[in-house]
C-alpha cells in the first residue's frame, strides 16, 4: 500500500506562479486535509474535505484552494504564490469519524517562494 | 476550540538517560490526544494516541504517555533514548466529535553518546 502520496516533493517558485501540490490516498479514507508547518509554530491546518465534493477552511486559508472530485485525491492550488507561503506542506488522511483511528501523512513537499 | 502548548521547545538528551516532553492542552469538550514524531527530512508517525479508557498510554519505539483530565496535561516518556530518537516530536488535540487535529509547535529532542 502507497498510504498518502504527495508530488512534488521540492518545488521552487517565483512570486506570482500559481502551482498545484498533488495529494493521493489509496486507503479509502473520508478524510483528508492539509496543513503548513513552519519552524516553532507546529504545523497549522490549512484545509480539510470530510468527503468528495466537501471541503472546508482551515485556520489558514488564505491563498490557496482545494476541491475533492474524488475520494483519493485532495490537490491544493496555490493562486499566485508569494514568500509567505515559503513552507511545508503536508497531506493527511484519517478513516472513521473524530480521527480515532490516526491519521496517516504522507511525506511533505517543500515549497520555497522567491 | 481547543488548542495545545509544547512546554520545552528543545530538550537535549544523554543517551540511555530518561526523557520527559510535557504537552497541555485546553478543551471545554472531550478530547481525543495524540503523539507524532517527525525524524528528519521524514513526514509525521503515530507514536501513541490516547481515545478512552486507561489514562497510560504505551506506544511505539519504548514510549508512553499519561493522560491527567484535572491537569490537563499528556506528557511523554521514555525511560532510555537512543541515539535513533533524535527528532521532532508533536502533541496533538481533536475532540471528540471533530475529525480536525491542532498541534502544538512541537519539541525538538537532541540525543548525545
Amino acid at each position: 500500500n502507497a498510504g498518502v502520496t504527495q508530488t512534488p516533493k521540492f518545488q521552487v517558485l517565483k512570486t506570482g506562479q500559481s502551482m498545484t501540490l498533488q495529494c493521493a490516498q489509496d486507503m479509502n479514507h473520508e478524510y483528508m486535509s492539509w496543513y503548513r508547518q513552519d519552524p516553532g509554530m507546529g504545523l497549522r491546518l490549512i484545509h480539510y474535505s470530510v468527503g468528495a465534493g466537501i471541503t472546508d477552511q482551515g485556520e489558514v486559508p488564505n491563498g490557496y484552494n482545494v476541491s475533492r472530485s474524488t475520494t483519493e485525491d485532495f490537490p491544493l492550488r496555490l493562486l499566485s504564490a508569494a514568500p509567505s507561503q515559503t513552507s511545508v506542506y503536508f497531506c493527511a488522511s484519517s478513516d472513521g469519524l473524530t480521527g480515532s483511528y490516526g491519521y496517516t501523512f504522507g511525506s511533505g513537499t517543500r515549497l520555497t517562494v522567491v | 476550540a481547543q488548542s495545545v502548548t509544547q512546554l520545552d521547545s528543545q530538550v537535549p538528551v544523554f543517551e540511555e538517560a530518561p526523557v520527559e516532553l510535557r504537552c497541555n492542552y485546553s478543551s471545554s469538550v472531550s478530547v481525543y490526544l495524540f503523539w507524532y514524531v517527525q525524524y528528519p527530512n521524514q513526514g509525521l508517525q503515530l507514536l501513541l494516541k490516547y481515545l478512552s479508557g486507561s489514562t497510560l498510554v504505551k506506544g511505539i519505539n519504548g514510549f508512553e504517555a499519561e493522560f491527567n483530565k484535572s491537569q490537563t496535561s499528556f506528557h511523554l516518556r521514555k525511560p532510555s533514548v537512543h541515539i535513533s530518537d533524535t527528532a521532532e516530536y508533536f502533541c496533538a488535540v481533536t475532540r471528540s466529535n471533530d475529525y480536525k487535529l491542532s498541534f502544538g509547535a512541537g519539541t525538538t529532542v537532541t540525543v548525545r553518546a
